[in-house]
């Protein structure tokens, strides 16, 4: 597609549900990432993917994060047993350089 | 590690204000940086970008230029306008390895621009 693609856009849960948050990024673009946007805590990186390689899981919070990439195209971002603290906006970038991402517009996730 | 530090805001400017948001990074030999821009209810774009020292990103009447000598990549802007309120954040990218790039962003600076 033309941009980054995300939905939900916004995504209210009740504490210790799950959720899933996907991300369609640009078409040939290899690398994914994802970020989170909280406030007080500004942008921080969960994980990446790029090509047929592992995963760099390295920003990931908690074992209840977990994110998949199926056919080097779409991404989903899990989160397992919400809690409150997930609260933030959930960002997708995609890049074919490695540098120049092309962000989504985010998922506002809110834990009630 | 390597990190940016950058001017928190908020920020209000009267139209036609010039604007300076100050950004300083640490880093280990001379990496790109960047200024994004979020405007209100979307994501993050591109604004601009520096590759090397000396170099200057521009774009929509916005300027930094890449200082190595002061470790520093100012964003500038003569003449705001209303439609220039939004976050702005400084950024610098990692190489963690496997062909990974992170982007380390500052915490954002948000500016609001009265008519």
């Amino acid at each position: 597609g033309a941009g980054v693609s995300q939905s939900p856009s916004n995504k209210v849960t009740e504490k210790g549900k799950d959720v899933e948050l996907r991300c369609d990024p640009i078409s040939g673009h290899t690398a994914l990432y994802w970020y989170r946007q909280s406030l007080g805590q500004g942008l921080e990186f969960l994980i990446y993917f790029q090509g047929n390689s592992a995963p760099d899981k390295s920003g990931l919070p908690s074992d209840r994060f977990s994110a998949e990439r199926t056919g080097g195209s779409v991404s989903t971002l899990t989160i397992q047993r919400t809690q409150q603290e997930d609260s933030a906006v959930y960002l997708c970038a995609s890049s074919s350089t490695g540098r120049a991402y092309t962000f989504g517009s985010g998922t506002r996730l809110t834990v009630v | 590690g390597d990190s940016v530090t950058q001017m928190e805001g908020p920020v209000t400017l009267s139209e036609e204000a010039c604007l300076t948001i100050n950004c300083t990074y640490t880093a280990t030999g001379y990496p790109s940086l960047f200024w994004y821009v979020q405007y209100p209810g979307e994501g993050l774009q591109l604004l601009l970008k520096a590759t090397k020292a000396d170099d200057k990103g521009s774009n929509k009447g916005f300027e930094a230029t890449y200082r190595k000598e002061t470790t520093s990549f100012h964003l500038e802007k003569g003449s705001v306008q209303v439609s220039d309120s939004a976050v702005y954040f400084c950024a610098l990218p990692q190489y963690s390895g496997a062909g990974s790039y992170q982007l380390t962003f500052g915490k954002g600076t948000k500016l609001s621009v009265i008519p």
